[in-house]
């Protein structure tokens, strides 16, 4: 049980140079998320699915776009990358639990620059 | 709209001293769900603990305690007899219910070092 996996791990690209991001999860989790995590500013929630085929916008979503092909994994493309989107990447899963109140399980991070 | 707040942007201590780690939200939601989540510098998040927001009794895990107050809007967090392995980024954070999570909110995380 690998319970939630990122790939890369480590990233450096061009500005205008596009990348995605694999995030996979073996916990059978409904919900799927993608955070970025900036110096002194907590994790930010980038986007998020509910379900496989269903995605939708969180707090910081310009310039990212997302899919959710199968319900294992959850991936983040940068169509054009820009020096603002230097940060560390955290992908995230959690059950249907019939509220809110389930805690998210976090992947390891994905450190990316853009120079 | 939901916020945490967590006013300590960082704290140094000497092993084996307590430490108090705070945590304010704020929300116009009834029903309410707080977590702590610990970020050691391999970075990883690790869960530690989730309250809902109607069970105030405070928790204690080994060295680690809870203290949950509706009416101060805190939930804050205890290491008793801190040691160096506690150093790491410790992250509040609120989730509203009905809204699947999406609005799991972050604090900005407090980063605790414990010194030998």
């Amino acid at each position: 049980n690998a319970g939630v996996t990122q790939t890369p791990k480590f990233r450096v690209l061009k500005t205008g140079q596009s990348m995605t991001l694999l995030c996979a999860q073996d916990m059978n989790h409904e919900y799927m998320y993608w955070y970025r995590q900036d110096p002194g500013m907590g994790l930010r929630l980038i986007h998020y699915s509910v379900g496989e085929g269903t995605t939708a916008k969180g707090e910081v979503p310009d310039g990212y776009n997302v899919s959710r092909l199968k319900k294992q994994n959850f991936l983040l493309g940068l169509e054009s990358a820009a020096p603002s989107q230097t940060s560390v990447y955290f992908c995230a899963s959690r059950r249907t639990s019939g509220d809110s109140g389930g805690e998210q399980y976090f992947g390891p991070g994905t450190r990316l620059t853009v120079t | 709209a939901q916020k945490v707040t967590q006013a300590q942007t960082e704290i140094s201590v000497v092993e084996k001293e307590d430490v108090t780690l705070d945590c304010v939200y704020e929300t116009r939601d009834t029903t309410y769900y707080l977590f702590w989540y610990k970020q050691p510098p391999s970075g990883e998040l690790v869960f530690l603990i989730r309250r809902n927001s109607f069970d105030e009794q405070n928790e204690i895990s080994g060295r680690y305690s809870w203290n949950f107050q509706k009416s101060t809007s805190s939930f804050n967090f205890t290491i008793t007899a801190s040691q160096v392995v506690d150093s790491a980024v410790y992250f509040c954070a609120l989730s509203e219910a009905d809204n699947y999570g999406q609005n799991f909110v972050f604090g900005p995380g407090t980063r605790l070092s414990v010194l030998p």
